[in-house]
C-alpha cells in the first residue's frame, strides 16, 4: 500500500502568515488522486482539496492544493483564527486508500 | 440535506461483541459507497473498508481484513461495523464517509466530502 508522509509534524505561525504543508507518497499516485482534509477538535474531519487541486464545495479559497506524482502540497495564502487545525492528506488511486499522519498547524 | 447520523458512545469490556451504525439521510444510500474509517486516540486517519449497499459488495483494507465485519441494509439507509471479540486496542473514534462521486461514475476508490459524527469505542476491563 502506498505510505503518506506528512510535514512537518507541527507547524507554528500567526494569524495572516501564510502555511504550506507536505504530503509525500513512496509511489505515485494514480491520476492525482490526492485529498486533504481539516480536522478540529471534537468534530469529524471535512474535505477541503481533492483531485491535488479542486476546492471542494464550500472550501475558502484562501485554501489550495498542488503537486502530482509523489509531491503534494496544501497553501493556506493567509491564515485566519479558525483555520488553526489538523490537516491530512488521503491517496484514493489504488487500493486501500491510505492516509497521512497529520500535521497540525497551531498559533504560535 | 445530505448527513451520515452514526450510533451513539458505546463502552465494553474485552471479547464483548458491538455492531455500530450509520444512517444516511437526504440522499438514497444506493447511489454511495460508505467507508469506515478509525481514529485512535490522538492518532491520524485510519481506512478500514468501504461497502456498495446496492449489492453488499465489500472491500476491506487488509490491515482490517477479519478483524471487523461491514454490512449494509439498504432498506433502512443503514450501514452497519461489527465486532465478535473486542480487543482494549480497538478504543477509538469511528467514523463513516460518503465518497464525493456516485457510484454509477466511480468505484471504490474517492474522496469523502459527508462524514458521520463519529462514534467512540471504548474497551476497557
Amino acid at each position: 500500500e502506498i505510505v503518506l508522509t506528512q510535514s512537518p509534524g507541527t507547524l507554528s505561525l500567526s494569524p495572516g502568515e501564510r502555511a504550506t504543508l507536505s504530503c509525500r507518497a513512496s509511489q505515485s499516485v494514480s491520476s492525482s488522486y490526492l485529498a486533504w482534509y481539516q480536522q478540529k477538535p471534537g468534530q469529524a474531519p471535512r474535505l477541503l482539496i481533492y483531485g491535488a487541486s479542486t476546492r471542494a464545495t464550500g472550501s475558502p479559497d484562501r485554501f489550495s492544493g498542488s503537486g502530482s506524482g509523489t509531491d503534494f502540497t496544501l497553501t493556506i495564502s493567509r491564515l485566519e483564527p479558525e483555520d488553526f487545525a489538523v490537516y491530512h492528506c488521503q491517496q484514493y488511486g489504488s487500493s486501500p486508500p491510505t492516509f497521512g499522519q497529520g500535521t497540525k498547524v497551531e498559533v504560535k | 440535506e445530505v448527513q451520515l447520523v452514526q450510533s451513539g458512545a458505546e463502552m465494553k469490556k474485552p471479547g464483548e461483541s458491538l455492531k455500530i451504525s450509520c444512517k444516511g439521510s437526504g440522499y438514497t444510500l444506493t447511489d454511495y459507497w460508505i467507508a469506515w474509517v478509525r481514529q485512535m486516540p490522538g492518532k491520524g486517519l485510519e481506512y478500514m473498508g468501504i461497502i456498495y449497499p446496492g449489492d453488499s459488495d465489500t472491500r476491506y483494507s487488509p490491515s482490517f481484513q477479519g478483524q471487523v465485519t461491514i454490512s449494509a441494509d439498504r432498506y433502512i439507509n443503514t450501514a452497519y461495523l461489527q465486532w465478535s471479540s473486542l480487543r482494549a486496542s480497538d478504543t477509538a473514534m469511528y467514523y463513516c464517509a460518503r465518497p464525493v462521486v456516485p457510484a454509477a461514475i466511480r468505484g471504490p476508490n474517492d474522496a469523502y466530502d459527508i462524514w458521520g459524527q463519529g462514534t467512540m469505542v471504548t474497551v476497557s476491563a
